[in-house]
């Protein structure tokens, strides 16, 4: 089974302060994602990462930066936490593969809760 | 734009079938998913349909498509008390690797 793991599950953080989350998955995918899920807004995405060291904006990069120096592992930073911040981040996994035997389907992590105040 | 929309709530009776549905504006998708997110959790993949299909069943879960009116739902059978969470549908699309548009889910709530 594919496996997404979010190494921090609740943080608190004080306004200002810089916040990194990390995501590792194990199944050699090419791309990972991270999403922002706010009540009734679903999910937004953040920003996306299609191989090592590749980026590309996704719908509100603002206030955010990520990093994949390594295949597995995506991060997201937070240079300067706000309060406008908190909310559930989730990290996703997928292969690049196309078409009927790959079915493009998306792996989520269990989610962090984050909490700036 | 490009939209995924879904009613926010949806309460149903244990035993009975839930139908929780969602529209599309994208006709350019070439999967519809359904995930599950139960409290606390990240979002598990239930099923997804090929968009050139009109049906997909798997155990209690039957997936409906009608391309012509952009409409996906989802049938849960014989709902139980497990099957409380939010739902999302989504739209993947082979074209573009990071274009993955999902609904602001369903919550799904049991009543005994």
């Amino acid at each position: 089974d594919v496996k997404v793991t979010q190494s921090s599950r609740y943080l608190v953080k004080r306004t200002g302060e810089k916040v990194f989350l990390e995501c590792v998955q194990d199944m050699d995918h090419e791309n990972m994602f991270w999403y922002r899920q706010d009540p009734g807004l679903g999910l937004r995405l953040i920003y996306f990462s299609y191989d090592v060291k590749m980026k590309e904006k996704g719908d509100i990069p603002e206030g955010y930066s990520v990093s994949r120096e390594k295949k597995e592992r995506f991060s997201l930073i937070l240079e300067s936490a706000s309060t406008n911040q908190t909310s559930m981040y989730l990290c996703a996994s997928r292969t690049t593969g196309t078409g009927v035997h790959s079915g493009n389907t998306i792996y989520f992590g269990e989610g962090s809760w984050l909490t700036v105040v | 734009g490009e939209d995924v929309e879904q009613s926010l709530f949806l309460s149903v009776r244990e035993g009975d079938s839930s139908v929780i549905n969602c529209t599309y504006t994208d006709s350019s998708s070439t999967y519809l998913y359904w995930y599950k997110q139960e409290p606390g959790a990240g979002l598990q993949l239930l099923t997804y349909i090929f968009s050139n299909m009109d049906m997909k069943q798997d155990q209690r879960l039957t997936v409906l498509l009608n391309k012509k009116d952009k409409h996906l739902s989802l049938r849960i059978a014989d709902t139980q008390t497990g099957d409380s969470a939010i739902y999302f549908c989504a739209e993947g699309f082979d074209s573009s690797a990071s274009k993955i548009i999902f609904g602001s889910g369903t919550r799904l709530s049991i009543r005994p």
